[in-house]
């Protein structure tokens, strides 16, 4: 299995600022995702990181608010811009490995609070 | 669309045996998976299946009929630490995981 780690762990921040979060896996990975929990609720797919190219969103998500950066097959960064309270959330980075990508892991996520 | 449902949340005394059930709709498959998330943490691997049929994994089973698109994940002698959320996700055909809402079991003891 991939050892995933994120930085940081947690963070409390102003509004109208940015935070570039970090993911570093153990192992080369092809597909490596980012993800989004709120409150509560079940993970939301922010987009798909790509290496060398630029990332795949999804919808209601957009490269403007959520740069994502991804210049190896073990490192990505995934920036959350001019944050706002709604933004508070858990951000999980997540990796897919394995023949058929039937293994797929998490980070241990990084809690964001936006006051 | 694409759609996977679980029950909300349910409860389950310690010792006993709880089965989880997980419907599914979804553009292609390519696997199901079963984790678990404790409070304020990232979800942790615990099954994946493929073909049809039950995998056991000690105290933890996992079902799958993909002509009904129906899983289930099967817990035994069950323990105060399996208080968790449970999560039903689908690979899709694009190879992206489609999540279910989580089922939240409470374990009394």
């Amino acid at each position: 299995s991939a050892v995933i780690s994120q930085k940081p762990s947690r963070d409390i921040c102003q509004r109208g600022t940015s935070l570039t979060i970090q993911c570093q896996v153990d192992s080369q990975v092809t597909m490596m995702f980012w993800y989004r929990q709120q409150p509560g609720q079940s993970l939301t797919l922010i987009a798909t990181a790509n290496q060398g190219s630029e990332a795949t969103y999804e919808s209601g998500f957009v490269i403007d608010k959520f740069p994502i950066s991804r210049p190896n097959l073990t490192f990505s960064t995934l920036t959350v811009s001019n944050m706002s309270p709604e933004d508070s959330s858990i951000y999980l980075c997540s990796v897919a490995a394995g023949d058929s990508y039937n293994e797929q892991f998490f980070g241990p996520g990084t809690r964001l609070t936006v006051l | 669309g694409q759609n996977i449902d679980q029950p909300t949340e349910m409860t389950a005394t310690e010792g006993a045996i709880v089965q989880i059930n997980c419907t599914y709709q979804t553009s292609g498959f390519n696997g199901l998976f079963w984790y678990q998330q404790h409070a304020g943490e990232a979800p942790t691997f615990l099954s994946y299946n493929v073909l049809d049929g039950l995998e056991e994994k000690g105290r933890f089973s996992s079902f799958l009929s993909r002509s009904k698109g129906y899983s289930y994940l099967l817990l035994k002698e069950l323990q105060m630490k399996d208080s968790a959320s449970y999560l039903c996700a689908v690979l899709d055909s694009n190879y992206q995981l489609i999540w279910g809402a989580g089922t939240k079991l409470i374990i009394k003891p």
